[in-house]
C-alpha cells in the first residue's frame, strides 16, 4: 500500500451495534487523526495520536474510542452506534518534527450510516 | 474554545474571475494556517499554507494573506477555471498542539 488507507469504504449499521473503522498508513508518520465530516459543519476532530502508545481527545470525542498500538494503525471504535454518528469519517496522518508544521494527509474516507 | 469561522459558505463565479474566501480565528496563539481543497467524493488535499511570520504567500493562481492583528486570513484564486470547483476548508493550528481547527467550508462553483 502507498499512503493512507481506510476500511470499509462504506457501511450501514444498526443502532446499538459496535463498529471499528480501520486506518493504516505506510508513510511512517508519527501523528494520526480521526475526523468526522458533516454537511455545514466541516471537519471536526474526534481523537488524535501524536505517537504510538498515546492518544488524545479532539472536539467531538464522545461515543468514540481509539488505540495506537503501533505507528501504522489507528482504529476508531464506536462502542454502541447511534444515528447521530451517521457521517463521513476521515483518517489523516502527519509527520511531526519538533515544532515544525507538516501537512496532514487524508485517507479516502468511510461513509457510515447508522439506522 | 478555539473557533474558526469561514465565509461565504457558497460562492459562484464566472470562469476567469477571481474568488476570495475569508476565515477568522479566535485563538491569538494560532500560527499555522493551511487551506485544503476537497473535490466531490474525494479526500481533502492541501493546496497552500501560511505561517504567522509571513503576511502573504503565492503559488501560481493561488495566494493566501494573513492579518494577525485582525486574526483573519484569506484565500485568493485568480483566473478561475472549472476544475477549481470544489469545497475549500481553512484551518488554524498553534505550536505544540499539531491539531487543526477547521472552518465549515466554502463550496466554490466556477461557471463556464
Amino acid at each position: 500500500i502507498a499512503g493512507i488507507t481506510q476500511a470499509p469504504t462504506s457501511q450501514i449499521l444498526a443502532a446499538g451495534r459496535r463498529m471499528t473503522l480501520r486506518c493504516t498508513q505506510d508513510m511512517r508518520h508519527n501523528a494520526m487523526y480521526w475526523y468526522r465530516q458533516d454537511l455545514g459543519l466541516g471537519l471536526r476532530l474526534i481523537h488524535y495520536s501524536n505517537t504510538a502508545g498515546t492518544t488524545g481527545k479532539g472536539e467531538v470525542p464522545d461515543g468514540y474510542s481509539v488505540s495506537r498500538a503501533n505507528t501504522d494503525d489507528f482504529p476508531l471504535t464506536l462502542a454502541s452506534a447511534v444515528p447521530s454518528q451517521t457521517s463521513v469519517y476521515f483518517c489523516a496522518s502527519s509527520r511531526l518534527a519538533g515544532d515544525s508544521y507538516n501537512e496532514q494527509f487524508f485517507g479516502p474516507g468511510t461513509r457510515l450510516t447508522v439506522l | 474554545g478555539e473557533n474558526v469561522e469561514q465565509h461565504p459558505s457558497t460562492l459562484s463565479v464566472q470562469e476567469g474571475d477571481s474568488a476570495v474566501i475569508k476565515c477568522t480565528y479566535s485563538d491569538s496563539a494560532s500560527n499555522y494556517f493551511p487551506w485544503y481543497k476537497q473535490e466531490l467524493g474525494k479526500r481533502p488535499q492541501l493546496i497552500i499554507d501560511i505561517r504567522s511570520n509571513v503576511g502573504e504567500k503565492k503559488d501560481q493562481r493561488i495566494a493566501v494573506t494573513l492579518n494577525k492583528t485582525a486574526k483573519h486570513f484569506s484565500l485568493h484564486i485568480t483566473e478561475t477555471q472549472p476544475e477549481d470547483s470544489a469545497v475549500y476548508f481553512c484551518a488554524a493550528s498553534k505550536e505544540g498542539t499539531y491539531k487543526y481547527i477547521f472552518g465549515t467550508g466554502t463550496r466554490l462553483k466556477v461557471l463556464a
